[in-house]
């Protein structure tokens, strides 16, 4: 079985600042690996996902997440954030076979402040 | 290209009542799973469907049963409402044998 813990409930941070937002997984097998952002009264969009290859992974709006096997975390960041990247972001977890159910971590709050 | 469309977007119901929240998957996926976020939680996995069956459930009681139709479409049904039930159920659509998923808006429920 596998789950999710994302540390930070909450992380305000001031526009054009940097952000990490922390995930670790815990698997005994290996995984996939997600981010989703979720807008007020939205549903989720997909951020970025690891499935396999480059241990690096980026987003077309300037987000990027590197899994670390040994440190099962897959922690997402962005150089200088924008008040429009306030939103809940949602890590998520599967297996790489069967019915790839996902496991969702509690989300993390991002407010970027003016 | 169409993506996960689902319906009605919200819905007040009372106790005791019944729901069915339903979905239509992306255009060529024949998977789908339902998903409940209660307000300031991540979504928790209900059951997937595949050639009409479930495949897979999560921790749900059986007031929560679903159903696939032959178009891939897929209906959520919830009985006996309870005040714990009210939150935003999500759809998501994939192929049988890959492990990305594609979410819809999602139908907020709310039990009075």
């Amino acid at each position: 079985a596998q789950s999710v813990t994302q540390l930070d409930s909450q992380v305000p941070v001031f526009e054009e600042a940097p952000v990490e937002l922390r995930c670790n997984y815990s698997s005994s097998v290996s995984v996939y690996l997600f981010w989703y952002v979720q807008y007020p009264n939205q549903g989720l969009q997909l951020l970025l996902k690891y499935l396999s290859g480059s241990t690096l992974v980026e987003s077309i709006n300037g987000f990027e997440a590197e899994f670390n096997k040994s440190q099962t975390s897959f922690h997402l960041r962005k150089p200088s954030v924008h008040i429009s990247d306030t939103a809940e972001y949602f890590c998520a977890v599967s297996a790489p076979w069967g019915t790839y159910k996902y496991i969702f971590g509690t989300g993390t709050r991002l407010k970027v402040l003016a | 290209d169409a993506g996960v469309t689902q319906s009605p977007t919200h819905l007040i119901k009372t106790r005791g009542q019944q729901v069915t929240l339903r979905c239509s998957p992306k255009s060529g996926h024949d998977t789908v799973s339902w998903y409940q976020q209660a307000l300031g939680q991540g979504p928790q996995f209900i059951f997937q469907y595949y050639e009409e069956e479930e495949r897979q459930r999560g921790n749900f009681p059986d007031r929560f049963s679903g159903h696939q139709f032959p178009n891939y479409s897929s209906e959520l049904n919830v009985n006996a409402l309870l005040l714990g039930d009210s939150a935003l159920y999500l759809c998501a659509s994939s192929f049988s044998n890959t492990g990305e998923l594609f979410f819809g808006e999602g139908s907020r429920l709310t039990v009075l």
